[in-house]
């Protein structure tokens, strides 16, 4: 079936360094995709979304890059804080799906000092 | 601010009872997602509803069962609580175009 991936399950990044997390997606009719951040014992929290007709999109410190040639999706987070150390996922949704997204397994994040 | 919220953070049952999880959310949302998140498995779909009434079985749906009476409400059901599902519950909900938006999890522990 169709599925979500992530390459690296665990990144570690020093503090004010730049974070990059990686997803690959499969599903080719995919046309929308979100970054969530899962903190130890909470629910996942959306970062920042970007829809198929788009190749990059910037919010606070974050950029979200979709590559539909190699469905590819990455998240690039600026000058990362203690406060970034959580599981990022990404998920995928078609517009056909009533609104059900597709996740990935998660990228452990550890920033140190 | 968006809010979805679930009943309990935390609850620890015996092997055999029954256990309500309720989840609620102030978005209007049509559609509403209840998960189970496992390490190293991720978040695996159990049900959802896209209505009041309805419900569509996710990937995981044995043992479990939801009620949707109310468009803010989606219950899930544990008719007979096993230790294999002891889990964190995940519910989520979501409108046509937009993300899922999460509650903060219930960690359920069977006995």
């Amino acid at each position: 079936g169709e599925s979500v991936g992530l390459h690296l399950p665990t990144l570690s990044v020093q503090e004010g360094d730049n974070s990059i997390i990686n997803c690959a997606y499969s599903n080719s009719a995919s046309d929308y995709f979100i970054w969530y951040k899962q903190e130890s014992g909470k629910g996942p929290q959306f970062i920042i979304d970007i829809r198929s007709n788009m190749d990059k999109r910037q919010g606070q410190r974050v950029t979200v890059l979709l590559n539909k040639t190699v469905k590819h999706l990455s998240l690039q987070i600026a000058a990362t804080q203690p406060g970034d150390s959580a599981v990022y996922f990404c998920a995928e949704n078609t517009t056909d799906s009533w609104g059900k997204f597709q996740f990935g397994a998660g990228t452990q994040v550890v920033v140190t000092p | 601010d968006v809010k979805v919220t679930q009943s309990s953070r935390y609850l620890v049952k015996r092997t055999g009872e029954k256990v309500f999880l309720e989840c609620v959310q102030d978005m209007d949302h049509e559609n509403m997602f209840w998960y189970r998140q496992d390490p190293g498995l991720g978040l695996r779909l159990i049900y959802f509803s896209y209505d009041v009434k309805m419900k569509e079985k996710g990937d995981i749906p044995e043992g479990y069962s939801v009620s949707r009476e109310k468009k803010e409400r989606f219950s899930l059901i544990l008719e007979s609580a096993s230790t294999n599902q002891t889990s964190m519950y995940l519910c989520a909900s979501s409108s046509s175009g937009t993300g899922e938006f999460f509650g903060p999890g219930t960690r359920l522990t069977v006995l």
